[in-house]
């Protein structure tokens, strides 16, 4: 069973440019989550996916941010505009509802806007 | 409010030392489990344990033990004689139950340094 994988794993872009992230989750989870996790800080979250349903999104993901997860399966996180201050690391984990509720972490995506 | 606090931002030990990373938490909730992940490097978070609210048996896997009080609200892991290659920041969290989420409140993070 193949773990979670985001690409890209590193991002470069200029401000106010948009940028999108993918998010492959273990095959078998129902659940997707968006965390992002900023130098010397532990992650946080930003929204979560029940299947394809977008069911909480944190007060961080502002309106530029927006999320999908197509038929259940992959998710993708697209920042809009982007700030400085969304330079982060953006982490992506999937869990098995109804087993144990451990997520499992996908590698990131490091964002640098300049 | 849900909190985790890791007040330890850093330690350094020589190799073949036992480390304690503290891990304090902050619920109301009677149903919640607890997490400790480490972060290599590369920036993925691996799992290590993970402990409900209804169990406080203490557990042990190798080198790493974990310690769970809910008396004290802590959830402490300690590596036994530490290994280069156990340096990483480390990472505890919690997880509720009651709002269907189980989204995690992680604390700052352990950065653990074994020296050579």
């Amino acid at each position: 069973d193949t773990g979670v994988s985001q690409n890209p794993r590193h991002k470069i872009t200029k401000r106010g440019q948009n940028v999108t992230f993918r998010c492959d989750p273990i095959s078998e989870h129902n659940r997707l989550y968006w965390y992002r996790q900023t130098l010397g800080q532990g992650p946080e979250f930003l929204t979560y996916f029940q299947n394809e349903a977008q069911l909480e999104k944190s007060r961080l993901l502002s309106d530029r941010f927006s999320a999908e997860r197509p038929k259940g399966s992959f998710s993708t996180l697209e920042i809009q505009r982007t700030e400085q201050g969304d330079s982060a690391m953006y982490l992506c984990a999937s869990s098995f509802l109804g087993r144990q509720e451990t997520q499992y972490f996908g590698p990131g995506t490091r964002l640098l806007v300049l | 409010a849900q909190k985790v606090t890791q007040a330890q931002t850093e330690i350094s030990v020589v190799e073949k030392e036992d480390v304690t990373l503290d891990c304090v938490y902050e619920t109301r909730d009677t149903t919640y489990y607890l997490f400790w992940y480490k972060q290599p490097p590369s920036g993925e978070l691996v799992f290590l344990i993970r402990r409900n609210s209804f169990d406080e048996q203490n557990e042990i896997s190798g080198r790493y033990s974990w310690n769970f009080q809910k008396s004290t609200s802590s959830f402490n892991f300690t590596i036994t004689a530490s290994q280069v290659v156990d340096s990483a920041v480390y990472f505890c969290a919690l997880s509720e139950f009651k709002t269907g989420t189980y989204k995690y409140i992680f604390g700052t993070g352990t950065r653990l340094k074994v020296l050579a």
